[in-house]
């Protein structure tokens, strides 16, 4: 069974402050995505990688970095959060390319609430 | 610019009912097709997929959905629903290479 884990599974951020969201998946895929989700709208791609090491903008990057240091692992990075950045953010992996009709598996979602 | 809508952001059927939650995209050409669905506290997980072949695709727990392209929609069915189906269910679409756009969500409650 494909696993996707996501930590904290909620957090409270101050204004100003540095967030780093982790995600981790043991399911040897090569493609990892962030995304997020805001209430009353679908989710959108932040950052997304297909390779340790290497990441590569989504639709919505500014003001996020993410970092993806092995296969396993790819974090996404609010270096000064605002409260805009308050919404759920779900990571994702999959086999293939995700735009070639390949499966994403999704992790729980990380509540992340900026004060 | 190319979206994905899912009009209803909630249902409410009985238990027994059949169901049909709505998708439209705009994209003149024929994309990937899928549904997913999150359960409470979980993450997404795949419905369905389509991109060509047979319109109608079936999918796990007697879901299905029908593509048609002259409508640019992708509805999803069932012919019965359980009130374990109470979920959120997500359309999301994918063109171009592109990783998939998603919708916003419609809210499926199930009355006893």
């Amino acid at each position: 069974e494909a696993a996707v884990t996501q930590s904290p599974r909620s957090k409270v951020a101050v204004t100003g402050g540095k967030v780093t969201l982790s995600c981790h998946q043991t399911n040897n895929h090569d493609y990892m995505y962030w995304y997020r989700q805001d209430t009353g709208h679908g989710l959108r791609l932040i950052h997304y990688s297909y390779v340790a090491d290497s990441t590569e903008k989504g639709d919505i990057p500014d003001g996020y970095k993410a970092s993806r240091p092995s296969q396993e692992n790819f974090s996404l990075i609010l270096e000064l959060a605002s409260l805009s950045q308050t919404a759920v953010y779900f990571c994702a992996s999959s086999d293939l390319w995700g735009g070639n009709q390949d499966t994403q598996y999704f992790g729980p979602g990380t509540r992340l609430l900026v004060l | 610019a190319q979206s994905v809508t899912q009009p209803d952001a909630r249902v409410t059927v009985s238990e027994g009912a059949s169901l049909q939650l709505r998708c439209k995209y705009s994209y003149s050409g024929t994309p990937y097709l899928f549904w997913y669905v999150q359960y409470p506290r979980q993450g997404l997980q795949l419905l369905l997929k389509y991109y060509s072949g047979d319109p109608v695709v079936q999918g796990v727990n007697g879901f299905e959905a029908e593509f048609i392209k002259s409508n640019s929609s992708f509805h999803l069915r069932k012919a019965s629903v359980h009130w374990s189906d109470s979920a959120v269910y997500f359309c999301a679409v994918s063109y171009n290479n592109n990783a998939p756009r998603f919708g916003a969500g419609t809210k499926l409650s199930v009355k006893p």
